[in-house]
C-alpha cells in the first residue's frame, strides 16, 4: 500500500523559502510511469496545484501562476521528492499536501498534509 | 484557466437522503478530465470518482458521477453519516493544468 508523508517546518519567515519532502513508501520514485505532485489548500479556501514530476522522464511541470518561485526534485535513492516555494508572503500560508497520480488526470493517494505558517 | 463552480455552496440533508452536488466548468472539458473528492475535517481528499462517472477503488456504489460538457454531478444515493463533509470536482486542463472548485459542504440536517 502506497503511503505519503510530507515533512518540513511548520513556520517559514516571508521572503524566505519554503521546503518540504515527501517521503513515500510501499512505491519507488524510479520505476513505472507515475506523476507525482504538490497541491496546498489555504484555510478555507480551495486546493491549488503546485507543480509535479513524471517518474519516468523526470519532467515537471508547474501551476503557471506559481512557476516563477517553484521547484520540484527528487531523490530516487531516498525515494523522496521535494518542494522549494521562495519568497513566501502570508499568503503562502496553507496545509501543503503531495500526491500520487491517478493516471495524469486526478490523484489517486495523498499524503496527510503539512500545515506551513508564513509569519515573523 | 479553466475555472469549476459548485453548487450549492453547503447542503443540509439527512441520513438516507439523496445529495445532488453540481459543478459547472467556465469551458467544455472532456469527461475523461473531471474527478470527484471527499474531504472531512483535519483529512486529505479522497478520490471518488474519476474519468466523471468511474469509482475508484473501494468507494460505495452509493456514489455515482455523471454529466459532460460544462455540467457534472456526483450524487450520493443514500447517505451514511460518514459522508458527511465537504466535496470537491477538479479537471485537468492543458498547460498541463489542475484546477478545483470551491467545494460543497454536506451537512447534517
Amino acid at each position: 500500500q502506497v503511503q505519503l508523508r510530507e515533512l518540513g517546518p511548520r513556520l517559514v519567515k516571508p521572503s524566505q523559502t519554503l521546503s518540504l519532502t515527501c517521503t513515500v513508501s510501499g512505491d519507488s520514485l524510479s520505476s513505472g510511469g507515475y506523476y507525482w505532485s504538490w497541491i496546498r489548500q489555504p484555510a478555507g479556501e480551495r486546493l491549488e496545484w503546485i507543480g509535479r514530476f513524471f517518474s519516468s522522464s523526470g519532467n515537471t511541470d508547474y501551476n503557471p501562476s506559481l512557476k516563477s518561485r517553484v521547484t520540484i526534485s527528487v531523490d530516487t535513492a531516498k525515494n523522496q521528492f521535494s518542494l522549494e516555494f521562495n519568497s513566501v508572503t502570508a499568503a503562502d500560508t496553507a496545509v501543503y499536501y503531495c500526491a500520487k497520480g491517478a493516471g495524469s488526470v486526478a490523484f489517486g493517494v495523498w499524503g496527510q498534509g503539512s500545515m506551513v505558517t508564513v509569519s515573523s | 484557466e479553466i475555472v469549476l463552480t459548485q453548487s450549492p455552496g453547503t447542503l443540509s440533508l439527512s441520513p438516507g437522503e439523496r445529495a445532488t452536488l453540481s459543478c459547472r466548468a467556465s469551458q467544455s472539458i472532456s469527461r475523461t478530465y473531471l474527478a470527484w473528492y471527499q474531504q472531512k475535517p483535519g483529512q486529505a481528499p479522497r478520490l471518488l470518482i474519476y474519468g466523471a462517472s468511474n469509482r475508484a477503488t473501494g468507494i460505495p456504489d452509493r456514489f455515482s458521477g455523471s454529466g459532460s460538457g460544462t455540467d457534472f454531478t456526483l450524487t450520493i444515493s443514500g447517505l451514511e453519516p460518514e459522508d458527511f463533509a465537504v466535496y470537491y470536482c477538479q479537471q485537468f486542463g492543458s498547460s498541463p493544468q489542475y484546477t478545483f472548485g470551491q467545494g460543497t459542504k454536506v451537512e447534517i440536517k
